[in-house]
């Protein structure tokens, strides 16, 4: 049973591109969570989605981050017009069910963002 | 005030040490109480959890809750150099499983 995968696994953007992080959740999960864990900071909730739905997005910057979870597909998390400051690791979880359960929750290996 | 507090180290012990881990909060709605390690360039991975107060053990892992404190600390037994991560802890907000970490602790067993 493949884990959670998220790629790329590194990416390059020049300051005003547009980044796309995409996460593949494990088989029968169709719940996402997407955190940001800045240099020396602690991982940051984002979002939470489950398939066509965003359930909470409390914790996304109020421009410029966008995300979604397709009927099909991977959850994509999106932004627009990078700047250095989002210069950080992306991570994405992934839960068969809403609702929590520590032990059914995974962490995908990350995706690790650099804005030049 | 941070809703949960970790001292980041970094945190250096000689293999074969106990290591002691600790996390402060201020949420006292919190339920769920975890300890999650994450290796260098890589995502993070549940250690242990607790649920509401108290102690859980898992082979040389010790993890405890005092509620009335609101402190958790996670302990190491005959800490291995293979233990040399970055450990974090986190809580749960409300029931959606939208974690609250703290910063992490930087961990560094010598041989």
């Amino acid at each position: 049973n493949a884990g959670v995968m998220q790629n790329p696994r590194h990416l390059v953007r020049r300051r005003g591109q547009e980044a796309r992080l995409r996460c593949s959740p494990m088989k029968g999960h169709s719940h996402v969570y997407w955190y940001r864990q800045l240099p020396e900071e602690g991982l940051k909730f984002m979002v939470y989605l489950q398939k066509e739905n965003i359930i909470d997005e409390s914790g996304m910057p109020k421009e410029r981050f966008s995300a979604e979870f397709p009927k099909e597909g991977p959850s994509i998390l999106r932004i627009q017009q990078v700047v250095r400051g989002d210069s950080a690791a992306y991570f994405c979880a992934s839960s068969p069910q809403q609702g929590f359960s520590p032990d059914t929750q995974y962490f995908g290996p990350g995706t690790r963002l650099t804005v030049l | 005030q941070k809703e949960v507090e970790q001292d980041p180290g970094p945190l250096s012990v000689p293999e074969g040490a106990i290591v002691s881990l600790n996390c402060t909060y201020s949420n006292s709605a919190f339920q769920y109480f975890m300890w999650y390690r994450q290796y260098s360039r890589k995502g993070p991975e549940l250690l242990m959890y607790t649920y509401s107060s108290g102690n859980k053990e898992d082979g040389r892992f010790t993890a405890q809750v005092d509620k009335s404190s609101k402190y958790i600390s996670l302990f190491i037994r005959d800490s291995q150099p293979s233990d040399s991560a970055t450990y974090l802890c986190a809580m749960v907000r409300g029931s959606q499983g939208n974690l609250i970490f703290g910063k992490g602790t930087k961990l560094s067993v010598k041989p």
